[in-house]
């Protein structure tokens, strides 16, 4: 049984590019969250999908929007990179319908230079 | 918002002592709390849980407890090994209002002194 995925593993992006991160959830499940963990901090929510929907946001700014598709995977996408978006991206997912454990991919670490 | 603080932020502990990481919240209609352990460029991994219905819940030698009147909940390790060295995190969020986003604690440096 596969568990969250990501993808891709690393990334360096220049100011002011666009980056697109990607992941799979864990099989059975159908709600994906992203998160944003910056050096030596907790991960903070960005947001989060269900039925194709974004039902919950965090405190980020517009630059920061998602998809979630049929088969439950998701993309985050982020415009107009600024060098304090450099951190590690973390793909949650959940089995949905009020069951509210997360279990986390490895991450996709961002370095906007 | 909910507001999680955590406390402390390095911890270090003689292998076999218990280790202890208080949490505090604020939203009181916060009614789920998670506990991650993250080791160094890994994921975060759920290690317990914890509802609002609940006082207290072991699993082994981790059992977190919650005081729903005083907004705070705690983690402990007993018989400490080498092995549980990591980054904990607790977490909060109130489940069954539509949606459930995390808010996370900065995190405890639990450090296991040979």
């Amino acid at each position: 049984d596969a568990g969250v995925t990501q993808s891709p593993t690393h990334l360096i992006k220049t100011r002011g590019q666009q980056v697109t991160l990607r992941c799979s959830p864990k099989s059975g499940h159908d709600t994906v969250s992203w998160y944003q963990q910056a050096l030596g901090q907790g991960p903070q929510f960005i947001f989060q999908y269900y039925e194709e929907e974004e039902r919950q946001r965090g405190n980020f700014p517009d630059r920061f929007s998602g998809h979630q598709f049929p088969n439950y995977s998701s993309e985050l996408n982020v415009n107009a990179l600024l060098l304090g978006d450099s951190a590690l991206y973390l793909c949650a997912s959940s089995p949905g319908a009020g069951v509210p454990e997360q279990y986390f991919g490895p991450g996709t670490r961002l370095t906007v230079t | 918002g909910e507001n999680v603080e955590q406390h402390p932020s390095t911890l270090s502990v003689q292998e076999g002592d218990s280790a202890v990481i208080k949490c505090t919240y604020s939203d009181s209609a916060s009614n789920y709390f998670p506990w991650y352990k993250q080791e160094l460029g890994k994921r975060p991994q759920l290690i317990i849980d914890i509802r609002s219905n609940v006082g207290e819940k072991k699993d082994q030698r981790i059992a977190v407890t919650l005081n729903k009147t005083a907004k705070h909940f705690s983690l402990h390790i007993t018989e400490t090994q080498p092995e549980d060295s990591a980054v904990y995190f607790c977490a909060a969020t109130h489940s069954g209002g539509g949606a459930d986003g995390l808010t996370f604690g900065k995190g405890t440096h639990l450090i296991i002194q040979p």
